[in-house]
């Protein structure tokens, strides 16, 4: 399974566009990118997939270069409510029906 | 459907004592995981079922630990003769069967072991 690198924390302010990047240098061919967001105490959740490219949905966008060895995960105008840990998570659906295989994630912390 | 649940949210128990959780899908579902989650760390993988079948098991499911989905739909997971390092956060997450498929994680329950 490719291994993934993210920073382990962020400050951001209210309003401001927050950046994560991951690093995924031994990705494979067949390997999608999918982040997750946890709020404390509370499951993951699904926040957007890619496989190269950008791709954008109502909540972030995410960026995938021509390498696909790294990736960022763009989150317009946070707010306070987007303080939570943000996982990388890459792998190509078929290892044990498509378990999912977290890192320790960024934690990222929105200031008023 | 409002989501997958998981009960309880919260148990204590004795070391050695037995705990059961039980995880409730979305319905049309077919696909069931169980992860723990340790303070400060990610989901780790425990096991899945699809439809009533388990699958496939991590290492890290001793064999104090059994979990059963007998209708294919609700599943539960068993944790015999705990121990203080079975402390974590239980979480369960469904989904449709294929590739790349979003999970839906429930709540999760936090045990804890005196």
């Amino acid at each position: 399974l490719a291994k993934t690198t993210q920073p382990i924390s962020m400050d951001s302010y209210e309003g401001q566009e927050v950046n994560i990047t991951c690093s995924h240098n031994n990705i494979a061919t067949n390997d999608y990118i999918t982040w997750y967001q946890q709020f404390p105490s509370q499951g993951p959740r699904f926040i957007i997939q890619g496989y190269k490219t950008k791709v954008t949905n109502e909540v972030a966008s995410l960026f995938i270069p021509a390498d696909r060895k790294s990736s960022t995960l763009s989150l317009p105008r946070v707010s306070l409510s987007d303080t939570a840990v943000y996982y990388c998570l890459v792998g190509d659906g078929n290892n044990a029906g498509n378990m999912l295989t977290f890192g320790g994630g960024t934690r990222l912390m929105v200031k008023p | 459907d409002t989501g997958v649940s998981q009960n309880p949210r919260h148990k204590i128990t004795k070391r050695g004592q037995n705990v059961t959780f039980r995880c409730d899908p979305i319905s049309e579902h077919n696909r069931l995981y169980w992860y723990r989650q340790t303070l400060g760390q990610g989901p780790e993988f425990l096991t899945y079922f699809q439809n009533e079948a388990q699958l496939e098991k991590s290492r890290l499911l001793s064999d104090r630990f059994s979990a059963e989905r007998p209708k294919g739909s609700f599943s539960t997971l068993e944790i015999q003769r705990t121990e203080q390092g079975d402390s974590a956060m239980y979480l369960c997450a469904s989904s449709l069967e294929g590739p790349h498929n979003e999970q839906f994680f429930g709540p999760g329950t936090r045990l804890t072991v005196l």
